[in-house]
This record gives structure tokens, sequence and C-alpha cells, in this order.
């Protein structure tokens, strides 16, 4: 298993509409998750981190961590031609590390 | 402005000829981090530093050297290039990065012919 999935194929919502992003991650030890926004041709930019079970909401984004399940999520409320990126989700690995997934792009359509 | 400057932004080489890729950040942070980005392959990490003079291998560390002697800078190298080394880099500062994560360069599109 890998350590960070993310599965699913692009997204495409209508705008205003909930975007929403899994990912999965195979070492159950780990405690810090992030969520980062990527466009294209640019960097990784930080818009979320969640360390405890539950839900953790910042203007339009929500994370939603579930450690007995080993996934964490990312809901985009509203969503807006400008949140069209792509969406990195990182888990913690030992000796402060970052695992990254492969991404999933999310497509608004106006 | 805080941030993390790399340079240069892109940069075609051919093989076998020697290269450096420089990295500095101004927020005084401990970690320092070189990644790789490759379509399909995601975000794969080269080499990282906790501190000055301190450095270890990432998950992709062949063909790349680093080094640390200023807590500022953390320059990647490539001894004698090869094409499969052809990808988008970045670079990357944390005070604790599993604590907050990752600031990233603007990163450095390398293509080797």
């Amino acid at each position: 298993q890998k350590e960070v999935e993310q599965n699913s194929g692009p997204l495409s919502v209508p705008e205003g509409a909930i975007a929403s992003l899994n990912c999965t991650y195979s070492d159950r030890g780990s405690q810090s998750f992030f969520w980062y926004r990527q466009y294209s041709g640019k960097s990784p930019e930080l818009i979320m981190s969640i360390y405890s079970n539950g839900d953790k909401e910042d203007g339009r984004f929500t994370a939603q961590l579930n450690k007995a399940s080993q996934y964490v999520s990312l809901l985009i409320r509203d969503s807006q031609p400008s949140d069209s990126a792509t969406y990195l989700c990182a888990v913690k690995k030992g000796n402060n590390r970052l695992a990254f997934g492969k991404g999933n792009q999310v497509v608004v359509i106006p | 402005e805080a941030q993390v400057t790399q340079n240069p932004r892109y940069l075609i080489t051919v093989t076998g000829k020697k290269l450096t890729v420089t990295c500095s950040q101004n927020m005084n942070h401990e970690y320092m981090s070189w990644y790789r980005q490759d379509p399909g392959l995601g975000l794969r990490q080269i080499y990282y530093s906790m501190n000055v003079e301190v450095t270890d291998k990432g998950d992709v560390p062949e063909g790349y050297k680093v080094s640390r002697k200023e807590k500022r800078n953390f320059p990647l190298i490539l001894e004698s290039p090869s094409p499969n080394q052809t990808s988008l880099y970045f670079c990357a500062s944390s005070l604790t990065p599993t604590r907050y994560g990752y600031t990233f360069g603007s990163g450095t599109r390398l293509t080797v012919v």
C-alpha cells in the first residue's frame, strides 16, 4: 500500500457546489496531515492542516480526519473558478518528513 | 517578504555537465528539503536537512548531492545529470514540517538532453 493515496480522477464541479476530495494513508501512527493547493505551473501552497479527529474549518475549506479509518478529506464549499487547481494531501512520516499524494485536479465550471 | 528563493527557474543542460540549483530562505527555518515533481509520480523527496551540517536522504537521492553550510542556503547539486533527472524541482523550508508543513519555492524546471 502506498504511503499516501489520492485515487480520484479529475473532479469537475459547478460553480457554487461542494468539491469533496479524499486521501488515505498507510501509517496508522501518522499524527499530522496537510492539504496543499497547486495551480498549474506554480508551487504548492499550504491551505489546511489537521491533527485531531473530526472537522476543521477555515473559510470555505473544511478538513476532516478519521484516524481509525486512516483517511483525511477536504471539502471546498461554494466552489469558485479560482479553486480550479490540483490539491495535494501530505502526511507526516517519521523523522519530521512529509509524504505527498499524487494530487487530485479540481475544475470548477462557471 | 518571507520566501524561499530558487534559481534558476528554467535550465536546459546536457548529459554529464555538472550543475547546481540554489535555494535560499529568509525565515530562519531549521528544516529545508528538496522535492522533484513528475507527472503521475507526484512530489518525491530527494534530500532534507534538519539543521546546518545535518542532511539525510529522502526517497529518491540517487544522482543528487546537497550541502547545508549555512542555515539559509541549501543547494542541490547534480554531479553528472542524466535525462531521467529532467523534472520540476522544488526547494522547501519549515520551522517544523510536521507541525507547520513546508513553504515551497517557485520551482526549477530542469531539462537534461
